[in-house]
């Protein structure tokens, strides 16, 4: 199975400040037309996970811009630009390239 | 609006067996893969098993195959999950998802518990 690998696993951020979460993965996960098949989840306490960014880069609707994803490959980052206070949480990647499909351990977000 | 509505979790005891269903509304339902992801307390989420559009496919991760099985009905939108010889590790919030190149849909969950 397709390893990914996130880091760190805890991230206390200063409400206002950035956040950077990283994501590894085992295998290449770009597919034969040239997607890449990564996406981001976020999952607040006692909710649902919700994706937020498909294909590595691109934001679902409704989603902030001061989000951001980027990388290529098998590395892989999740930018908040600015943290506010609905963003705590754990934030997932997940890679849908091999089967079986597979997400990171997740990113808890707290506040500081 | 869209809604997936699982139902079907509970308490058994290992070995047993159980039915999720989920309920879907507010989008395409037979152009959308359907998916059975779970959550154990406390703990990660791993995707469990997938089912194409038209149920041609369906995947497995290997600690279920054997035990569980994927279906859908597109005439009434829903799709199943069925599963038996249940053991503790499968102890976890199950998500219905429906999705396809663009869209992620996500239920509420429903908890299944193995215990004894």
């Amino acid at each position: 199975d397709v390893v990914m690998t996130q880091s760190p696993l805890s991230l206390p951020v200063t409400l206002g400040q950035p956040a950077s979460i990283s994501c590894r993965s085992s295998e290449s996960l770009v597919y034969t037309d040239g997607n890449t098949f990564l996406h981001w989840f976020h999952q607040r306490p006692g909710q649902s996970p919700r994706r937020l960014i498909y294909r590595v880069s691109n934001r679902d609707s409704g989603v902030p811009d001061r989000f951001s994803g980027s990388g290529s490959g098998t590395d892989f980052t999740l930018k908040i630009s600015r943290v506010e206070a609905e963003d705590v949480g754990v934030y997932y990647c997940m890679q849908y390239r091999h089967w079986p499909h597979t997400f990171g351990q997740g990113t808890k977000l707290e506040i500081k | 609006e869209v809604q997936l509505v699982e139902s079907g979790g509970g308490l058994v005891q290992p070995g047993e067996s159980l039915r999720l269903s989920c309920a879907a509304s507010g989008f395409t339902f037979i152009t959308h893969w359907m998916s059975w992801v779970r959550q154990a307390p406390g703990k990660g989420l791993e995707w469990v098993a997938h089912i194409h559009p038209d149920g041609s496919e369906k995947k497995y991760v290997d600690s279920v195959k054997g035990r569980f099985s994927i279906s859908r009905d597109n005439a009434k939108s829903s799709v199943y999950v069925q599963m038996n010889s249940l053991r503790v590790e499968d102890t976890a919030v199950y998500y219905c998802v429906g999705w396809d190149q663009f869209d992620n849909y996500w239920g509420q969950g429903t908890l299944v518990t193995v215990s004894s």
